[in-house]
């Protein structure tokens, strides 16, 4: 019974390379979230998913970023032209509805941009 | 947009002491939680509360949900050396108004054996 798998968990991109994480949620899960940490900080709301639909975008960047959850596979992260700022510890989580019942993170993605 | 101020930022301890850490917002929420970090992993949720005013424990932490809805706080007894971590409150509207949680900036426990 696994739980939020993310990978990879460490990546090295330089900056103007694209970066992409992904997540796949708890099994029978249909619903995402992304979070971003930055260095001795808590974690911030980026985007909220369910299958093939965006529901809240309201933390993500304007530019650059994009996430997506197909109805096959796992949820995306995209970065497009990182820099230096990209850097920080990205989180998944899955739930089973729309609340935070079964609101289990994954052990993070640590994106270094050099 | 929504903050929790949480403090203290750190606190480095004696084992077997009790500690205690709160969470305050300026906003009201439906939902509090309290996590745990360790280095290199993503929060494990620890408590979780729903009701104004509710005291719920797990083990040897505590945490109410503040009766104005905009604070919490967590309580350790006895602490232990496995303690140590970094914990962070979480607020969330919930229902209509959004599943997204808000987090505090987290406090640090260092214990010493």
């Amino acid at each position: 019974n696994a739980g939020v798998m993310q990978n990879p968990r460490h990546l090295v991109r330089r900056r103007g390379q694209e970066a992409r994480l992904r997540c796949s949620p708890m099994k029978g899960h249909s619903h995402v979230y992304w979070y971003r940490q930055l260095p001795e900080e808590g974690l911030k709301f980026m985007v909220y998913l369910q299958k093939e639909n965006i529901i809240d975008e309201s933390g993500m960047p304007k530019e650059r970023f994009s996430a997506e959850f197909p109805k096959e596979g796992p949820s995306i992260l995209r970065i497009q032209q990182v820099v230096r700022g990209d850097s920080a510890a990205y989180f998944c989580a899955s739930s089973l509805g729309g609340g935070w019942y079964g609101y289990t993170f994954g052990s993070g993605t640590r994106l270094t941009v050099v | 947009g929504q903050q929790l101020n949480q403090s203290p930022q750190s606190m480095f301890i004696q084992e077997g002491e009790d500690v205690s850490m709160n969470c305050t917002s300026s906003s009201i929420f439906n939902t509090w939680l309290w996590y745990k970090q360790d280095p290199g992993e993503g929060p494990v949720l620890l408590i979780a509360l729903y009701k104004a005013g509710e005291l719920t424990s797990n083990g040897r932490l505590t945490a109410q949900f503040g009766i104005t809805r905009k604070d919490s706080f967590l309580n350790i007894s006895a602490s232990i050396p496995s303690d140590v971590g970094i914990y962070f409150c979480a607020g969330q509207l919930g229902n209509n108004a959004g599943n997204m949680l808000t987090f505090g900036g987290g406090t640090r426990l260092m214990v010493k054996p």
